[in-house]
């Protein structure tokens, strides 16, 4: 029955080591989300992929990067993780683009950086 | 800029008795409104949401939440809280000229028996 599906659901990396995250949908939604979500904070947009057109929000670090090989799979790529990109990684999808459409939402990849 | 203001970052509630979770937005044009529910281990499933139209939104679970634009509010209600509802509320803002989720830092609701 799962939906959105993250692997791993945690990951340990090192300081400056990439690591990527892997997300996948049954949903065949024609939008995927990233969102970053720090300790006690606010779920933020990353960026999303609307099919293969890839939409980065300003203000999102260099270091990180996504990719969609086809529908189903999304990965997020961190090149070089700080300590301070230690968060919850929430992966969504919507059928279409805007706000009118739900999102669903996987369960997160929690990332810790040594 | 658009935000979201979650102002309970715990709400302790006995099983049974009544919730209300506060939102309050800041948004310039007609805001698009969403409550999601976060248990642990999951992802956030949508609970409600309110586009436009009555201002009494029904959502799953029992819960339903009021748009009030001239407080810029949209609290989330419960009439009976059930142990199975403890997990951490976010509230979310958008719109549409603003086509994307800007989210409250959450509420974590504990249910005592």
């Amino acid at each position: 029955d799962a939906m959105v599906i993250q692997n791993p659901r945690y990951q340990v990396t090192q300081f400056g080591k990439p690591v990527t995250l892997s997300c996948s949908q049954t949903l065949n939604h024609n939008v995927m989300y990233w969102y970053q979500q720090k300790s006690s904070q606010a779920p933020k947009l990353l960026f999303h992929y609307y099919d293969k057109d890839f939409n980065n929000e300003a203000d999102t670090p260099d270091n990180f990067q996504s990719r969609r090989p086809n529908t189903s799979f999304c990965f997020l790529d961190i090149r070089s993780p700080g300590l301070g990109d230690a968060a919850m990684y929430l992966c969504a999808t919507s059928r279409v683009a805007g706000l009118t459409d739900t999102q669903y939402f996987g369960p997160g990849t929690r990332l810790t950086v040594l | 800029a658009q935000s979201v203001t979650q102002p309970d970052i715990h709400i302790t509630v006995s099983e049974g008795a009544s919730l209300e979770l506060r939102c309050n937005y800041s948004y310039g044009a007609t805001p698009y409104l969403f409550w999601y529910v976060q248990s642990p281990g999951q992802g956030l499933q949508l609970l409600l949401k309110y586009f436009s139209g009555d201002t009494l939104v029904q959502g799953i679970k029992g819960f339903e939440a009021e748009f009030k634009r001239s407080q810029s509010s949209f609290n989330l209600r419960k009439p009976s809280v059930h142990w199975s509802d403890a997990a951490e509320y976010f509230c979310a803002v958008g719109g549409s000229n603003f086509q994307k989720l800007v989210f409250g830092t959450g509420t974590r609701l504990l249910v005592s028996p």
